[in-house]
């Protein structure tokens, strides 16, 4: 019984390069929430999505970032032309229902270092 | 004001001792409410969750809501070591995104 999956753990890039973080939720889920954590700081909220649908994206940047949960395969956050202040853990949940009761299950998440 | 308030840190507590851990939350709408345990470097891994007004027993933990007062609490009885982490509280509105305080960092003192 799998729990949430993300990869790389660990990814450094350069200025200008893209980022790309992969989610792969528990089985038998199929929503995924996108949080990001800086050094000292709590998680905040990026984007919520089932399957092929982005149901809410209010805690993302407007530039640069995107995310996307395809039919088949993982949910992609992609963070393009990377600059030093994305630097951070990026932590994915999933969840088996939507709502208010739906308890989120983390993935050890994906820590981003940008030189 | 932020959505969700913890109270500020850290707490240090002696081992065995009820560590107290506290939340506010701005939004009424939000219908159901999250602890979270987080080990540094470590992502979260969830303790509690509690919908109703009342008190919710799992073990040594016990989480307290007042939607009233709009307060969500957590007790750990007889704390030990390993309880020392930074606990996130989180509310959640039906349309199930969650909002996370910064967290409050307890150190539990052997």
């Amino acid at each position: 019984n799998a729990g949430v999956m993300q990869n790389p753990r660990h990814l450094v890039r350069r200025r200008g390069q893209e980022a790309r973080l992969r989610c792969s939720p528990m089985k038998g889920h199929s929503h995924v929430y996108w949080y990001r954590q800086l050094p000292e700081e709590g998680l905040k909220f990026m984007v919520y999505l089932q399957k092929e649908n982005i149901i809410d994206e209010s805690g993302m940047p407007k530039e640069r970032f995107s995310a996307e949960f395809p039919k088949e395969g993982p949910s992609i956050l992609r963070i393009q032309q990377v600059v030093r202040g994305d630097s951070a853990a990026y932590f994915c949940a999933s969840s088996p229902r939507s709502g208010g009761a739906n308890e989120q299950f983390f993935g050890p998440g994906t820590r981003l270092t940008v030189l | 004001q932020k959505e969700v308030e913890q109270n500020s840190g850290p707490l240090s507590v002696p081992e065995g001792a009820i560590a107290s851990l506290n939340c506010t939350y701005s939004d009424r709408g939000s219908q159901s409410f999250f602890w979270y345990r987080q080990y540094s470097g470590k992502s979260p891994e969830l303790i509690m969750f509690i919908y109703s007004n009342g008190d919710k027993e799992d073990g040594r933990f016990t989480a307290q809501l007042n939607k009233a007062s709009q307060y969500v609490s957590l007790l750990i009885r007889d704390s030990q070591p390993s309880d020392s982490a930074t606990y996130l509280c989180a509310a959640n509105t039906n349309a199930g995104k969650s909002t996370f305080g910064d967290g409050t960092t307890l150190t539990v003192k052997p």
